[in-house]
């Protein structure tokens, strides 16, 4: 199984301003993705972060808000940009290992926005 | 209709007792299935793949109706540990291979 380190794992932000949340990975994975919970919800999908490609971002994300960075097989990061309130949420990286379907996750950043 | 629906409970459950939940899909052409646990605060983890012959794991039974389109976690003998919110997932090729995830249905056991 894959081990996922995600920081920050935490933070309060002001409106306006951007936040880049890291995901590293303790072994080598082609695709990375990036998920976003808000309270009571389903996990939404953002992202697929593929190595040496442009991010594919699903309906309703856009990579202007969303910029992904994926500089190799262990580690991705996801900001999230000029952040309003409504991007109050739990953002979460995972990556696919041991057959499809079986997911693994970080632990999550919990972002606030003032 | 949302593509993956499960009643959000919170289920409220005495220590010992036995528990199901379902976990209804809307394609037809969905291909596997899964429960994941997710804790308070915590990230998801696989709790169960979901098999077209059933198949259980310890005090757990998970089951598919591709008829119905519908999915099934069974806890027995539920332990306080138990809480937790179980998510459904269902997978599916549309133009991309996907993953669809339910709301999750709340279980909280009491003592």
């Amino acid at each position: 199984s894959a081990v996922i380190s995600q920081k920050p794992s935490r933070d309060i932000c002001q409106r306006g301003t951007s936040l880049t949340i890291q995901c590293q990975v303790d072994s080598q994975v082609t695709m990375m993705f990036w998920y976003r919970q808000q309270p009571g919800q389903s996990l939404t999908l953002i992202a697929t972060a593929n190595q040496g490609s442009e991010a594919t971002y699903e309906s309703g994300f856009v990579i202007d808000k969303f910029p992904i960075s994926r500089p190799n097989l262990t580690f991705s990061t996801l900001t999230v940009s000029n952040m309003s309130p409504e991007d109050s949420s739990i953002y979460l990286c995972s990556v696919e290992d041991g057959g499809a379907g079986e997911l693994f996750f970080g632990e999550g950043s919990r972002l606030t926005v003032l | 209709r949302k593509e993956v629906e499960q009643d959000p409970g919170p289920f409220n459950v005495p220590e010992g007792a036995t528990v199901a939940f379902n976990c209804t899909y809307s394609n037809s052409a969905s291909q596997s299935f899964f429960w994941y646990r997710q804790d308070c605060r915590k990230e998801p983890k696989l709790l169960m793949s979901v098999y077209s012959s059933g198949n259980e794991d310890g005090r757990f039974t998970a089951q598919l109706n591709r008829a119905s389109q519908y999915i099934s976690l069974l806890i027995r003998d539920s332990k306080l540990s138990d809480s937790a919110t179980y998510l459904c997932v269902v997978t599916q090729m549309d133009s991309n291979y996907q993953l669809i995830w339910g709301a999750g249905t709340k279980l909280i056991i009491k003592p």
